[in-house]
């Protein structure tokens, strides 16, 4: 299976500032199929980014994604107070579907 | 508009089963395949199988291979779970997620979670 590293585990930051999060895949992630998720407390996750770079329907212009292969990213351009959250990558293109084991934004 | 709604929360002793329902709405059910992700307390998203729910056909991770079965049923547009032999490894919140193309899309639409807990 493809294990997927997020780094870092913690990324602290203040409203306004740029967040950049990183995904390794221990093996090529097939065709690109690389999702990234945000989580908030009590809540579902909620699908932000697929195919490494197309953003999901409704989600703001301030995320974006990027990489291909093994190396993937999620940048946050600028932190609205509502971005602060646990985000996830997660490969869909061989299965077992695997998840990496999040990052979270936090305020500083 | 497009939603899953997953039943109430669960409460059983080890050993037993957990059968959780995922009712789909908004869209055409037999169009998309289903997904099963959980969430044990504090930790991250791991997922457990996936359902076509126009043949029923499915796919488990190896990990749950022999305690989970996942059904569909057509005439109300919902998808199962159940989960046997529960352990307290087993606590955790359930969702079902849709896949939005074919059964190797990202899971664009999500319940919002069903909370089973295992405990004596």
């Amino acid at each position: 299976e493809i294990v997927l590293t997020q780094s870092p585990g913690t990324l602290s930051l203040s409203p306004g500032e740029r967040a950049t999060l990183s995904c390794r895949a221990s093996q090529s992630v097939s065709s690109s199929y690389l999702a990234w998720y945000q989580q908030k407390p009590g809540q579902a996750p909620r699908l932000l980014i697929y195919g490494a770079s197309s953003r999901a329907t409704g989600i703001p212009d301030r995320f974006s994604g990027s990489g291909s292969g093994t190396d993937f990213s999620l940048t946050i351009s600028r932190l609205e107070p509502e971005d602060f959250a646990v985000y996830y990558c997660q490969q869909y293109g061989s299965s077992p579907r695997t998840f990496g084991q999040g990052t979270k934004v936090e305020i500083k | 508009q497009v939603q899953l709604l997953q039943s109430g929360a669960e409460v059983k002793k080890p050993g037993a089963s957990v059968k959780v329902s995922c009712k789909a709405s908004g869209y055409p059910f037999t169009s998309y395949y289903m997904h099963w992700v959980r969430q044990a307390p504090g930790q991250g998203l791991e997922w457990m199988g996936i359902i076509y729910p126009s043949d029923g056909s499915t796919t488990y991770a190896q990990k749950l291979q022999g305690r989970v079965t996942m059904t569909r049923d057509t005439s109300t547009s919902t998808v199962y779970m159940e989960l046997s032999s529960l352990r307290s490894e087993d606590t955790a919140v359930y969702y079902c997620a849709r896949d939005r193309a074919s059964g190797w899309g990202a899971f664009d639409i999500w319940g919002q979670g069903t909370m089973v807990t295992v405990s004596s």
